[in-house]
């Protein structure tokens, strides 16, 4: 069973369209939560770290929170520069590296 | 500071040969890992070091893959014997050993075996 599973597996959304990116995980006891944005052919670029539940962070249109059970990565008001693919990672507190299992992503297109 | 780099950024092979990538993490950072990408996955977790100790490797990394971090700053990574299964984005990444651990990646590394 996947510790990590992100969805849809693609969204395309017009400009100004809002919507939200789902990451549902199955570890206990979550150490971390990271949301990367991945271009193509490029590496994944940092964008948030969640700890617990409640918690939520803000970055220009994007915004995280987290549950017990997943994430949701709102992006509000999207751009055609906020296409990229959305990379979600987990902590797992039974790896004592604390090195992120990641989830395959989700491929956004924003059409002008 | 300049971020994790990554050389050569693309690198095509023939069947056979062995490669070598390097990497640099960001100056501070202790931490270095290795991870493999292939087109609609995730990075996959290949190995990582703290300062020049190699302290994990995936149990999926095959015998022809070998990392090192001499004196704890740069990385190689050498595949041995390549076969087309390997071709693939190979990413580095650093990252604190205190605090909250998250990961800085390069621009990886792009390998195609012919």
């Amino acid at each position: 069973e996947d510790q990590v599973t992100q969805s849809p597996e693609a969204l395309r959304l017009q400009e100004g369209e809002s919507s939200s990116l789902n990451c549902s995980y199955t570890v206990s006891g979550l150490r971390g939560l990271f949301w990367y944005r991945q271009d193509p052919g490029k590496g994944p670029e940092f964008l948030f770290t969640l700890y617990s539940a409640g918690e939520e962070k803000e970055k220009e249109r994007l915004k995280a929170t987290l549950t017990k059970k997943e994430s949701f990565l709102h992006i509000t008001a999207p751009k055609p520069e906020d296409s990229a693919t959305y990379l979600c990672a987990v902590q797992d507190p039974s790896r004592g590296s604390y090195i992120p299992t990641f989830g395959r992503g989700t491929s956004l297109i924003v059409h002008p | 500071d300049t971020g994790v780099s990554q050389d050569p950024r693309h690198k095509i092979t023939k069947r056979g040969q062995n490669v070598t990538f390097r990497c640099d993490p960001i100056s501070e950072h202790n931490r270095l890992y290795w991870y493999r990408q292939t087109l609609g996955q995730g990075p996959e977790f290949l190995t990582y070091f703290q300062n020049e100790a190699q302290l994990e490797k995936s149990r999926l990394l095959s015998d022809r893959f070998s990392a090192e971090r001499p004196k704890g700053s740069f990385s190689t990574l050498e595949i041995q014997r390549t076969e087309q299964g390997d071709s693939a984005m190979y990413l580095c990444a650093s990252s604190s050993s205190v605090g909250t651990y998250e990961q800085y990646f390069g621009p990886g590394t792009r390998l195609t075996v012919t």
